[in-house]
């Protein structure tokens, strides 16, 4: 069975250092691999995904995520952190075996807070 | 193009009672997923659908059931309600199922079951 594993339920940060959300998974057959944003009472925003090719992804509102295949990670980054950023982020993957591997499993979330 | 909807936003029901959710999705999107959020068991997959069939079914019991219409909108069944139903539910569209296609979310039903 896929798995996601988020290691920091929270991470705190100052408004304008880096950040760093972690993520690692299991999947059978190849990856792929999303990162989603959530806000107070709202449903998931979608930042960023990948499916192939270059192991640096970029998104929304500045965020990228490095895909590392030997060390089955796809952290989340943010070169400089804004009180804004401060949310719900969910890492997910899914593969295309078959069965169960095909819907998305989500990981238990962090909680990013960037102080001012 | 309008968003995910999902009515009602709030729903308060009692143990026992069965409760239907309902989901449109972005449109030209014929694929739904339903999920469960909780602050114990975070999120969790219910079912999938796409073109009126159901492709994928998480680990729920059969209380919990769903459908697509024609025009790909969505419902989602609780039946006998129990207190631990009570969570945020949220459904996602996406252009087709099951590959690398993200998932766009709506707002989510809150339910509190009594």
């Amino acid at each position: 069975a896929q798995s996601v594993a988020q290691p920091e339920d929270q991470v705190n940060v100052a408004e304008g250092n880096p950040l760093t959300v972690k993520c690692t998974y299991s999947v059978s057959g190849n990856p792929y691999l999303f990162w989603y944003v959530q806000y107070p009472n709202r449903g998931l925003q979608f930042l960023l995904k990948y499916i192939t090719g270059d192991n640096l992804v970029k998104g929304s509102y500045g965020f990228e995520a490095e895909f590392n295949k030997s060390q089955t990670s796809f952290h989340l980054k943010k070169p400089s952190a804004l009180v804004s950023d401060s949310a719900l982020y969910f890492c997910a993957v899914r593969s295309l075996s078959s069965g169960s591997a095909r819907q998305l499993t989500f990981g238990s979330g962090t909680q990013l807070t960037v102080l001012p | 193009k309008a968003g995910v909807t999902q009515t009602p936003r709030y729903l308060i029901k009692t143990r026992g009672q069965q409760v239907t959710l309902s989901c449109s999705p972005i449109s030209g999107h014929r694929s739904v997923s339903w999920y469960q959020q909780t602050p114990g068991q975070g999120l969790q997959f219910l079912f999938e659908y796409f073109s009126e069939t159901q492709r994928n079914k998480g680990n729920f019991p059969g209380r919990f059931s769903g459908r697509q219409f024609s025009n790909s909108r969505s419902e989602m069944n609780v039946s006998t309600l129990e207190l631990g139903d009570s969570a945020l539910y949220l459904c996602a569209s996406s252009l087709v199922a099951g590959n690398y296609n993200e998932q766009f979310f709506g707002p989510g039903t809150r339910l509190t079951v009594l």
